[in-house]
């Protein structure tokens, strides 16, 4: 099972954008990929946030406002979730999600993200 | 709106058995596939299997091969993960989750089992 490395915590302010990585090993190209994003707060199931293949093969989840979004940097084969406008209800967990073959999926570590 | 309807908290003896239920309510598992996911204490997200209900295919992490059987009545739209040999690192809350055909995102999720492995 390849590991997505994620961040183990991240913040911002209020009102500030939010960055957030999830790097795949080299031997799998981002480029390949779907990723997929989900928030998850205390003592909530995760919630599916997005996901992102290109600019043009994208998808929003049902209710997700619009300042989530996806991206990819090729050079450094790592998705991202950006989250602009930071609002204190972001402050959660945040896990990207691959499924490196059909019948296989995987989760990164996750990334704690507090709104100062 | 279909709803994932998972069953009740477990506490279970080590190197015994817990069988996890997940029923969907308000719709079916038609063009879906159901997967299984895990959450220990204090810890991150991990895929556990998932399968496809009107094929009765399941598919399982490497890490859980052998230890774990996923299964699925369609006539009930229920889905089952059953683990075996339980050790105190399988305390966790175990998590179903529905998948689309054709899609490749968990919606929804079901509430969460926790099952607790204590001698």
């Amino acid at each position: 099972q390849p590991v997505l490395t994620q961040p183990p915590s991240s913040s911002a302010s209020p009102g500030e954008s939010a960055r957030l990585t999830c790097t795949l090993p080299s031997d799998i190209n981002v480029g390949s990929y779907n990723i997929y994003w989900y928030q998850q707060k205390p003592g909530s199931p995760p919630r599916y946030l997005l996901y992102y293949y290109s600019d043009s093969d994208k998808g929003q989840g049902s209710g997700v406002p619009s300042r989530f979004s996806g991206s990819k940097d090729a050079s450094a084969n790592t998705g991202i979730l950006l989250i602009s406008g930071l609002q204190s209800e972001d402050e959660a967990d945040y896990y990207c999600m691959i499924w490196p073959s059909n019948a296989s999926g995987v989760f990164g570590g996750g990334t704690k993200l507090t709104v100062l | 709106q279909v709803q994932l309807v998972q069953s009740g908290a477990e506490v279970k003896k080590p190197g015994s058995s817990v069988k996890v239920s997940c029923k969907a309510s308000g719709g079916t598992f038609s063009s879906y596939t159901i997967s299984w996911v895990r959450q220990a204490p204090g810890q991150g997200l991990e895929w556990m299997g998932r399968i496809i209900p009107i094929l009765g295919i399941a598919n399982y992490a490497q890490k859980f091969q052998g230890r774990v059987t996923i299964t699925a009545d369609k006539s009930t739209s229920t889905a089952y993960m059953e683990l075996s040999s339980l050790r105190s690192e399988d305390t966790a809350v175990y998590y179903c989750a529905r998948v689309a055909v054709a899609a490749g995102w968990f919606d929804p999720w079901g509430q969460g089992t926790l099952v607790t492995v204590s001698s």
